[in-house]
């Protein structure tokens, strides 16, 4: 079973940001926490990753709380190209047999003009 | 840099028959995991392939099998296809296995529609 809850759907403006949250509250020491998006008819795409420290690259920035059971990605201007649906993954590194990605429902994220 | 190259692309079978699918990954990646997606059960997990070597797998029945060649090329094979068989077959590489501590993310292919009949 997956071992994050997302919202089912939102949208936002294009040129805005979306602020994408996600709750893991049963986060491990080692787990990283992992953010993938699908678009239609595509292969899920790795966005970027974590462990407990914001991470930022080309495509996103991820936002950790302290205590781990949350996480919020960002992307900082979205376009109608962004419309997909987002996976929030958390994701034991190092252990083997536990460290597969269980995908959830994902939170469907529509861009509107 | 090429891709995950997947083929085909779409396939019809009948039920009853098996099918062999095919995954390249991208030059250098040692690591294949495969996913099946589904509308009602979504994105699972199947297997994955490190080395020629099964390394982890998923709940599913002995008819989804898989092997990975020397050049890190992996195939599924499903036999005895069902009905609910049908579904987007997904391959991801990486660089590394996803037990050996790696932080890399995987890169997914654009996957295989089956459609049994």
């Amino acid at each position: 079973d997956a071992k994050t809850t997302q919202p089912t759907s939102m949208d936002c403006a294009e040129g805005r940001a979306a602020n994408l949250p996600c709750n893991h509250s049963t986060i491990s020491g080692n787990e990283y926490v992992y953010w993938y998006r699908q678009i239609h008819s595509q292969g899920p795409q790795y966005i970027i990753h974590g462990l407990k420290n914001n991470e930022t690259n080309e495509m996103a920035s991820l936002i950790i709380t302290e205590d781990r059971k949350s996480s919020t990605l960002i992307l900082p201007h979205a376009t109608l190209r962004d419309t997909a649906v987002y996976y929030c993954i958390v994701r034991v590194a190092g252990t083997g047999a536990n460290s597969k990605l269980t995908f959830g429902k994902g939170i469907t994220l529509s861009v509107r003009p | 840099k090429a891709g995950v190259t997947q083929t085909p692309r779409y396939l019809i079978k009948t039920r009853g028959q098996q099918v062999t699918l095919s995954c390249s990954p991208i030059s250098g990646h040692r690591s294949v995991s495969w996913y099946q997606q589904t509308p009602g059960q979504g994105l699972q997990f199947l297997f994955e392939y490190f080395s020629e070597t099964q390394r982890n797998k998923g709940n599913f029945p002995g008819r989804f099998s898989g092997r990975q060649f020397s050049n890190s090329r992996s195939e599924m094979n499903v036999s005895t296809l069902e009905l609910g068989d049908s579904a987007l077959y997904l391959c991801a590489s990486s660089l590394l296995p996803s037990g050996a501590g790696d932080n890399y993310g995987y890169t997914f292919g654009s996957g295989t529609r089956l459609t049994v009949v």
